[in-house]
């Protein structure tokens, strides 16, 4: 079945500490993106990627990493930079017809939770 | 950055009766709108992508309108449900952005039986 997936789903973090989550799709999709959700805020923007190899800076990028050396694959580094990264992460991917705006509809992944100790 | 706000941030209806809310986007450059609807414990789903104003969208009992030129969009729905009980949220997409989208902080509905 073509998705997303997200791993692992809870990950636990001492201070001070890098950590990576994982994002796969083989939906053939072009652009990826990484979330963060805090309670009662939305979903707000770290870092996306329209195509192999080039990644954009989101909303929130600071203290974040991401690499994008195939498709399938949008792995985000969380930095002890990150001055608060306990939180909700998700990944999302789009693969519709360029510059159709149905296009931009999202496929999410199931999130993974971390929280840093 | 675009602010996206939708009202109200939460909201309890009965079983049987109808309730709407509301999205409201910045108007200018405005490409698209989306609605997404997010149960717990699963990923947000796309209920709609609205472009033209006065777009009307159904999907079964979960309708959503748009007016681009003032800047909102109301999701309906009718005769709620318990399997309704989600988080809804809207996103838009400016002609300045590149491909991305702008959330909202969403609705969560919460169908009392």
């Amino acid at each position: 079945d073509g998705g997303i997936t997200q791993s692992p789903k809870y990950l636990f973090r001492k201070e001070g500490q890098n950590v990576t989550l994982s994002c796969e799709q083989n939906l053939n999709h072009d652009a990826m993106y990484w979330y963060r959700q805090d309670p009662g805020q939305g979903l707000r923007l770290i870092y996306y990627s329209q195509i192999v190899n080039d990644f954009q800076k989101g909303d929130i990028a600071e203290g974040y990493s991401v690499s994008r050396e195939k498709k399938e694959s949008f792995p985000l580094t969380v930095t002890s930079a990150q001055k608060n990264p306990t939180a909700f992460y998700l990944c999302a991917s789009t693969g519709g017809l360029a510059g159709q705006p149905s296009g931009d509809e999202q496929f999410f992944g199931p999130g993974t939770r971390l929280t840093v100790l | 950055i675009l602010n996206v706000e939708q009202s109200p941030q939460s909201l309890h209806v009965q079983e049987g009766d109808s309730t709407n809310f509301t999205c409201s986007f910045p108007s200018s450059n405005f490409y698209a709108l989306h609605w997404y609807r997010w149960e717990t414990a699963k990923s947000p789903e796309a209920l709609f992508v609205m472009t033209l104003n006065g777009d009307e969208k159904k999907k079964g009992r979960i309708s959503a309108t748009l007016n681009t030129k003032e800047g909102y969009s109301y999701l309906y729905i009718k005769g709620s449900q318990p399997e309704d009980s989600a988080t809804y949220l809207c996103a838009s997409r400016s002609f300045q952005g590149a491909q991305k989208l702008v959330f909202g902080q969403g609705t969560r509905l919460t169908i009392n039986p």
